[in-house]
Protein backbone atom coordinates (compact mmCIF):
# COMPACT_ATOMS: atom_id res chain seq x y z
CA UNK A 1 0.00 0.00 0.00
CA UNK A 2 1.63 3.12 -1.29
CA UNK A 3 0.52 5.71 1.67
CA UNK A 4 2.18 8.86 0.29
CA UNK A 5 1.97 9.29 -3.50
CA UNK A 6 4.04 11.98 -5.54
CA UNK A 7 2.10 11.57 -9.09
CA UNK A 8 4.41 13.64 -11.35
CA UNK A 9 7.58 11.61 -12.19
CA UNK A 10 8.87 14.40 -13.66
CA UNK A 11 8.32 18.42 -14.12
CA UNK A 12 10.14 20.88 -16.35
CA UNK A 13 10.00 25.27 -15.82
CA UNK A 14 11.87 27.66 -17.12
CA UNK A 15 14.54 29.63 -14.72
CA UNK A 16 13.09 32.36 -12.64
CA UNK A 17 9.48 30.56 -12.90
CA UNK A 18 7.47 28.60 -10.05
CA UNK A 19 7.93 25.07 -9.48
CA UNK A 20 4.94 23.31 -7.99
CA UNK A 21 5.53 19.61 -6.86
CA UNK A 22 2.58 18.14 -5.58
CA UNK A 23 2.04 15.02 -3.06
CA UNK A 24 -1.01 13.05 -1.53
CA UNK A 25 -1.13 10.57 1.15
CA UNK A 26 -3.97 8.33 2.77
CA UNK A 27 -2.92 8.20 6.04
CA UNK A 28 -4.90 10.45 8.43
CA UNK A 29 -3.00 9.55 11.25
CA UNK A 30 0.24 11.26 9.55
CA UNK A 31 1.23 14.58 11.51
CA UNK A 32 4.28 15.27 10.40
CA UNK A 33 5.75 16.19 6.91
CA UNK A 34 8.87 16.72 5.07
CA UNK A 35 10.34 17.31 1.85
CA UNK A 36 14.16 15.77 0.83
CA UNK A 37 16.30 17.05 -2.38
CA UNK A 38 18.13 14.04 -3.90
CA UNK A 39 20.93 14.62 -6.39
CA UNK A 40 22.29 11.77 -8.43
CA UNK A 41 24.77 8.98 -6.21
CA UNK A 42 24.19 11.44 -2.98
CA UNK A 43 21.77 10.25 -0.13
CA UNK A 44 18.55 12.98 0.38
CA UNK A 45 18.79 15.95 1.46
CA UNK A 46 16.47 17.33 3.94
CA UNK A 47 14.91 20.76 2.52
CA UNK A 48 11.77 21.77 4.76
CA UNK A 49 9.10 20.09 6.80
CA UNK A 50 5.81 20.98 8.37
CA UNK A 51 3.82 19.71 11.32
CA UNK A 52 -0.40 19.35 11.02
CA UNK A 53 -0.63 22.38 13.40
CA UNK A 54 0.12 24.61 10.30
CA UNK A 55 -0.85 25.17 7.16
CA UNK A 56 2.74 26.59 5.91
CA UNK A 57 5.99 26.36 6.26
CA UNK A 58 8.69 28.93 4.54
CA UNK A 59 12.23 29.18 4.22
CA UNK A 60 13.59 31.16 1.51
CA UNK A 61 12.57 30.40 -1.65
CA UNK A 62 10.44 27.27 -0.24
CA UNK A 63 7.27 27.01 1.07
CA UNK A 64 5.46 24.36 1.87
CA UNK A 65 1.26 24.08 2.30
CA UNK A 66 -0.35 21.64 3.62
CA UNK A 67 -4.73 20.87 3.63
CA UNK A 68 -5.19 18.00 5.55
CA UNK A 69 -9.09 17.70 4.65
CA UNK A 70 -7.64 17.03 1.08
CA UNK A 71 -4.66 14.98 2.41
CA UNK A 72 -2.21 17.35 -0.25
CA UNK A 73 0.69 19.22 0.45
CA UNK A 74 2.84 20.90 -2.23
CA UNK A 75 6.33 22.65 -2.34
CA UNK A 76 6.76 26.03 -4.04
CA UNK A 77 10.12 27.01 -5.31
CA UNK A 78 9.71 30.62 -6.40
CA UNK A 79 12.13 31.90 -8.72
CA UNK A 80 13.25 28.52 -9.51
CA UNK A 81 17.14 28.01 -10.13
CA UNK A 82 18.83 25.45 -12.85
CA UNK A 83 20.87 24.40 -9.73
CA UNK A 84 17.39 23.05 -7.91
CA UNK A 85 17.28 20.02 -10.95
CA UNK A 86 17.10 17.43 -8.51
CA UNK A 87 14.39 14.89 -7.40
CA UNK A 88 12.18 15.80 -4.82
CA UNK A 89 10.78 13.46 -2.50
CA UNK A 90 7.68 13.79 -0.28
CA UNK A 91 7.96 12.13 2.89
CA UNK A 92 4.67 11.49 5.84
CA UNK A 93 4.35 10.31 8.74
CA UNK A 94 3.79 10.33 12.62
CA UNK A 95 6.18 11.91 15.18
CA UNK A 96 8.90 11.89 12.75
CA UNK A 97 9.87 8.34 12.80
CA UNK A 98 8.45 5.40 10.44
CA UNK A 99 8.07 8.03 7.77
CA UNK A 100 6.68 6.83 4.45
CA UNK A 101 8.42 8.22 1.31
CA UNK A 102 6.45 9.09 -2.02
CA UNK A 103 8.42 7.91 -5.70
CA UNK A 104 9.70 11.13 -6.07
CA UNK A 105 9.31 13.82 -8.73
CA UNK A 106 12.50 14.84 -11.28
CA UNK A 107 12.46 18.56 -11.34
CA UNK A 108 14.46 20.19 -14.63
CA UNK A 109 14.70 24.00 -14.57
CA UNK A 110 16.12 25.14 -17.43
CA UNK A 111 18.00 28.44 -17.99
CA UNK B 1 32.10 16.74 10.88
CA UNK B 2 31.26 13.43 8.60
CA UNK B 3 27.24 13.15 9.08
CA UNK B 4 26.70 9.54 8.57
CA UNK B 5 28.93 7.66 6.47
CA UNK B 6 28.10 4.40 4.86
CA UNK B 7 30.23 1.29 3.61
CA UNK B 8 30.66 0.02 1.32
CA UNK B 9 29.35 2.43 -1.06
CA UNK B 10 29.50 -0.61 -4.37
CA UNK B 11 28.88 -3.95 -3.52
CA UNK B 12 27.97 -7.32 -5.89
CA UNK B 13 26.98 -10.82 -3.57
CA UNK B 14 26.30 -13.96 -4.98
CA UNK B 15 22.58 -15.38 -4.07
CA UNK B 16 23.12 -17.10 -1.11
CA UNK B 17 25.75 -14.98 0.42
CA UNK B 18 25.38 -13.00 3.19
CA UNK B 19 27.12 -9.31 3.94
CA UNK B 20 26.83 -6.65 6.60
CA UNK B 21 26.22 -2.45 5.68
CA UNK B 22 27.54 -0.49 7.92
CA UNK B 23 26.04 2.83 8.90
CA UNK B 24 28.16 5.35 11.88
CA UNK B 25 26.40 8.75 12.61
CA UNK B 26 29.02 11.12 14.42
CA UNK B 27 26.42 13.21 15.64
CA UNK B 28 24.64 12.12 18.49
CA UNK B 29 21.27 11.16 16.92
CA UNK B 30 19.50 8.86 18.79
CA UNK B 31 17.38 7.69 15.82
CA UNK B 32 18.64 5.59 13.03
CA UNK B 33 16.99 4.45 9.83
CA UNK B 34 17.23 1.83 7.24
CA UNK B 35 15.66 2.55 3.65
CA UNK B 36 15.91 0.92 -0.15
CA UNK B 37 15.06 2.53 -3.04
CA UNK B 38 14.06 0.87 -5.92
CA UNK B 39 14.21 2.09 -9.34
CA UNK B 40 11.09 4.39 -9.74
CA UNK B 41 10.12 3.82 -6.35
CA UNK B 42 10.15 5.68 -2.96
CA UNK B 43 12.24 4.72 -0.19
CA UNK B 44 10.88 2.03 1.73
CA UNK B 45 11.39 2.01 5.39
CA UNK B 46 13.76 -1.67 6.57
CA UNK B 47 14.27 -1.08 10.03
CA UNK B 48 14.34 1.32 12.22
CA UNK B 49 15.96 2.76 15.90
CA UNK B 50 14.97 5.21 18.39
CA UNK B 51 18.24 4.92 20.84
CA UNK B 52 21.06 2.29 21.77
CA UNK B 53 19.40 -1.52 22.39
CA UNK B 54 16.29 -0.44 20.92
CA UNK B 55 15.13 -1.43 16.75
CA UNK B 56 11.86 -2.37 14.90
CA UNK B 57 10.53 -3.15 12.20
CA UNK B 58 9.42 -1.30 8.99
CA UNK B 59 7.79 -1.62 5.91
CA UNK B 60 10.23 -3.97 4.65
CA UNK B 61 12.26 -6.31 7.29
CA UNK B 62 12.02 -9.55 5.87
CA UNK B 63 15.81 -10.47 4.79
CA UNK B 64 16.94 -8.68 6.67
CA UNK B 65 18.46 -8.29 10.46
CA UNK B 66 20.13 -4.96 12.19
CA UNK B 67 21.31 -4.46 16.02
CA UNK B 68 21.84 -1.02 17.49
CA UNK B 69 24.95 -1.52 20.53
CA UNK B 70 26.10 2.00 20.05
CA UNK B 71 24.40 5.29 19.52
CA UNK B 72 27.12 5.47 16.38
CA UNK B 73 26.41 2.54 14.58
CA UNK B 74 23.50 0.80 12.80
CA UNK B 75 24.96 -2.09 10.72
CA UNK B 76 22.39 -3.96 8.32
CA UNK B 77 22.67 -7.14 8.10
CA UNK B 78 21.78 -9.54 4.94
CA UNK B 79 22.12 -13.01 5.58
CA UNK B 80 20.84 -15.35 2.15
CA UNK B 81 21.08 -12.43 -0.36
CA UNK B 82 18.36 -12.87 -2.88
CA UNK B 83 17.87 -10.74 -6.29
CA UNK B 84 15.50 -9.33 -5.19
CA UNK B 85 17.80 -7.28 -2.83
CA UNK B 86 19.57 -5.57 -5.33
CA UNK B 87 18.60 -1.88 -4.48
CA UNK B 88 20.32 1.20 -3.37
CA UNK B 89 20.19 1.46 0.72
CA UNK B 90 20.21 4.63 2.39
CA UNK B 91 21.16 4.94 6.04
CA UNK B 92 20.15 8.19 8.09
CA UNK B 93 19.58 9.51 11.30
CA UNK B 94 18.16 12.26 13.21
CA UNK B 95 16.71 13.85 16.64
CA UNK B 96 13.09 13.62 17.17
CA UNK B 97 11.38 16.95 15.64
CA UNK B 98 13.87 16.86 12.74
CA UNK B 99 14.74 16.25 9.25
CA UNK B 100 16.43 13.01 8.44
CA UNK B 101 20.24 13.37 7.58
CA UNK B 102 21.33 10.48 5.31
CA UNK B 103 24.49 8.48 4.48
CA UNK B 104 25.33 8.58 0.87
CA UNK B 105 24.39 5.25 -0.19
CA UNK B 106 25.11 1.64 -0.73
CA UNK B 107 24.21 0.26 -3.99
CA UNK B 108 23.99 -3.34 -3.72
CA UNK B 109 23.34 -6.14 -6.73
CA UNK B 110 23.01 -9.45 -5.73
CA UNK B 111 23.69 -11.91 -8.66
Amino acid sequence: DQQVKQNSPSLSVQEGRISILNCDYTNSMFDYFLWYKKYPAEGPTFLISISSIKDKNEDGRFTVFLNKSAKHLSLHIVPSQPGDSAVYFCAAGQHNNDMRFGAGTRLTVKP
Amino acid sequence: NAGVTQTPKFRILKIGQSMTLQCAQDMNHNYMYWYRQDPGMGLKLIYYSVGAGITDKGEVPNGYNVSRSTTEDFPLRLELAAPSQTSVYFCASSVVGDGYTFGSGTRLTVV
